[in-house]
């Protein structure tokens, strides 16, 4: 069965600083995976999608992810992290065939400090 | 740009009350869908629909029931409210071909039921 992993609930970093959010899946069939955005009262929205393409994913806003089948990874980073970059963070998969399965994780909360 | 509307960003009612939420979208999308987000347990499937009146049951289905009359519209429905049903509500939709297209989501709507 396919599960999303995401470490650390809550991450601070400075204005300028790395952005590293960590997202672990477990898959026995190659999955899509999918990184959500959500600002203060309002629904997720797509950051970035991987569908086997390529392995290092660009999205909006200047962040990108690299799937890692080696580690059952799916990393987001941005270089630079801006004030308006703080929100919630969700990786999801879901299954590329059978029964319909979009599984989000519990999602990582980014508070980024002047 | 696909617009998923929920009809309220805020209700509060009453323990036992029948309660509708409504979700409508704009791009006339097969599937629809209704998730309960609460604090550190992410987001839960309640139920989806992948056509006129069909539905599947989700994660966590029992206490709510769905209705989807019409293809842009997708009601959820709280047989009788309880605390425990306290939360955020999602609405989301997406096309066809549902294992690599993202979910586009409404704003959402904070129940609280007293």
């Amino acid at each position: 069965a396919q599960s999303v992993t995401q470490l650390g609930s809550h991450v601070s970093v400075s204005e300028g600083a790395l952005v590293l959010l960590r997202c672990n899946y477990s898959s026995s069939v190659p999955p899509y995976l999918f990184w959500y955005v959500q600002y203060p009262n309002q629904g997720l929205q797509l950051l970035l999608k991987y569908t086997s393409a390529a392995t290092l994913v660009k999205g909006i806003n200047g962040f990108e992810a690299e799937f890692k089948k080696s580690e059952t990874s799916f990393h987001l980073t941005k270089p630079s992290a801006h004030m308006s970059d703080a929100a919630e963070y969700f990786c999801a998969v879901t299954r590329t065939s059978g029964t319909y399965k979009y599984i989000f994780g519990t999602g990582t909360r980014l508070k980024v400090l002047a | 740009d696909v617009k998923v509307t929920q009809s309220s960003r805020y209700l509060v009612k009453r323990t036992g009350e029948k309660v509708f939420l409504e979700c409508v979208q704009d791009m006339d999308h097969e599937n629809m869908f209704w998730y309960r987000q609460d604090p550190g347990l992410g987001l839960r499937l309640i139920y989806f629909s992948y056509d006129v009146k069909m539905k599947e049951k989700g994660d966590i289905p029992e206490g709510y029931s769905v209705s989807r009359e019409k293809k842009e519209r997708f009601s959820l429905i709280l047989e009788s409210a309880s605390t425990n049903q306290t939360s955020m509500y999602l609405c989301a939709s997406t096309t066809g071909d549902f294992y690599n297209s993202p979910l586009h989501f409404g704003n959402g709507t904070r129940l609280t039921v007293t």
